[in-house]
């Protein structure tokens, strides 16, 4: 029973352009949320993450959003660069438990 | 700040065989959690560790275990190895409070078992 969903996996993009990554959940009882870069040959870095109580958290070019009605949130990376072509997992975690549910991945791939 | 060191990189054994990964996590991280790592399988967890107990345990059969010491380094071991465990492993570490959720991963070890 896979409880954080990334159907899409894989994702080509312009350079410059807006990336969308998009991520679900199923259980209603997860309040945090993260977003984690992982390049080939490399561990994930976590990248962004946003807290149930918001809709919205930005770090520079990188933004999520919360849709907790829709059990649904999404990273936007503006602009795309080559740099960020990566395989991105969304990951999920409830109150008390801390430890997080990873997606299966999206493969970004971005091009000049 | 160093960060999370696992060694070995990459290892081959064959089917029967038992393997222990080792994981030195960012200093003053007491946390220690393994995760697996298959092609189209996301990050499965294995198992966390906080001074030296097992805090949280994922849906793993009992022949991967795991054990952290006074330092906070952690191994990983797994036993009677099948074609099925090739995968790449991953420790990460984390403070505790408040971000705990906030994972710093190791570069992982590779194992394939033929």
């Amino acid at each position: 029973d896979q409880q954080v969903k990334q159907n899409s996996p894989s994702l080509s993009v312009q350079e410059g352009r807006i990336s969308i990554l998009n991520c679900d959940y199923t259980n209603s009882m997860f309040d945090y949320f993260l977003w984690y870069k992982k390049y080939p040959a490399e561990g994930p870095t976590f990248l962004i993450s946003i807290s149930s109580i918001k809709d919205k958290n930005e770090d520079g070019r990188f933004t999520v959003f919360l849709n907790k009605s829709a059990k649904h949130l999404s990273l936007h990376i503006v602009p795309s660069q080559p740099g960020d072509s990566a395989v991105y997992f969304c990951a999920a975690s409830r109150g008390g438990s801390y430890i997080p549910t990873f997606g299966r991945g999206t493969s970004l791939i971005v091009h000049p | 700040k160093a960060g999370v060191t696992q060694t070995p990189r990459y290892l081959i054994k064959t089917r029967g065989q038992q393997v222990t990964l080792s994981c030195s996590p960012i200093s003053g991280h007491r946390s220690v959690s393994w995760y697996q790592q298959t092609p189209g399988q996301g990050l499965q967890f294995l198992f966390e560790y906080f001074s030296e107990t097992q805090r949280n345990k994922g849906n793993f059969p009992g022949r991967f275990s795991g054990r952290q010491f006074s330092n906070s380094r952690s191994e990983m071991n797994v036993s009677t190895l099948e074609l099925g465990d090739s995968a790449l492993y991953l420790c990460a570490s984390s403070l505790e409070g408040q971000g705990r959720e906030k994972l710093f991963f190791g570069s992982g070890t590779q194992l394939s078992v033929l």
